[in-house]
């Protein structure tokens, strides 16, 4: 069964420095995408960035980017240059080829303190 | 603007009443989901509809229905028969099935029954 774990509770970060939110997966199917969302205090569901299971290259979106290491099945989330905008809690999500549905994280609380 | 509405963004019902959460999508998007989302947790998924008039369980389908009439809505009535239906639910929408197709959220809907 696939699962995704989010050891990290909360994590704090100073203004303008660089932050790692860390993920872990399991799955056994070969093909999957890894997703990763940030959920502010309004509770919606933003999305950040996507990896493919084959993707030969890190995912990067501005200011995120995604370090898949597919051998220890990790796919941290990297915030570069913090913003005060930044703080809201952070979900990992997986989705496998033949799955209809996203397998959350119990997701990291991220404070961006000036 | 495409995206995703829900309404109401709070909902407040007495126990024992059904009550039916409105989810619209003007994205053109086949896939349409539905997850709860408790204090301190993630995601977890209740129906899923790939295609007009056809869904699916989730997880956590028990004491909850959906309908599918229309491509661009997707109803999800929490039933008396839910025991524990307080909590935050969010819709979601996605171009298609499949692992690399991010999905959409909608801004949420807190219900509380008293």
């Amino acid at each position: 069964a696939q699962k995704i774990t989010q050891t990290q509770p909360g994590m704090f970060v100073q203004e303008k420095e660089a932050v790692t939110l860390d993920c872990t997966y399991d799955t056994s199917d070969p093909s999957y995408g890894l997703f990763w969302y940030k959920q502010p205090s309004s509770g919606e569901m933003i999305f950040l960035i996507y990896q493919g299971s084959y993707d030969q290259q890190n995912a990067t979106e501005g200011r995120y980017s995604l370090n898949f290491q597919k051998a220890r099945k990790s796919a941290n989330l990297v915030i570069s240059a913090s913003q005060l905008g930044d703080s809201a809690m952070y979900f990992c999500a997986m989705r496998e080829s033949l799955g209809q549905k996203l397998v959350f994280g119990t997701g990291t609380r991220l404070l961006v303190s000036p | 603007d495409g995206g995703i509405t829900q309404s109401p963004k709070y909902l407040f019902r007495k126990e024992g009443q059904n009550v039916t959460l409105s989810c619209e999508q003007n994205l053109n998007h086949d896939a349409m989901y539905w997850y709860r989302q408790d204090p301190g947790q993630g995601l977890r998924l209740i129906y899923y509809s790939q295609i007009v008039n056809d869904f699916q369980k989730g997880d956590i389908a028990e004491g909850y229905s959906v309908s599918r009439e229309k491509k661009e809505s997707f109803p999800l009535t929490v039933t008396s028969a839910q025991k524990n239906p307080t909590a935050f639910y969010l819709c979601a929408s996605s171009l298609s099935s499949g692992s690399s197709y991010e999905q959409y959220f909608g801004p949420g809907t807190r219900l509380t029954v008293t």
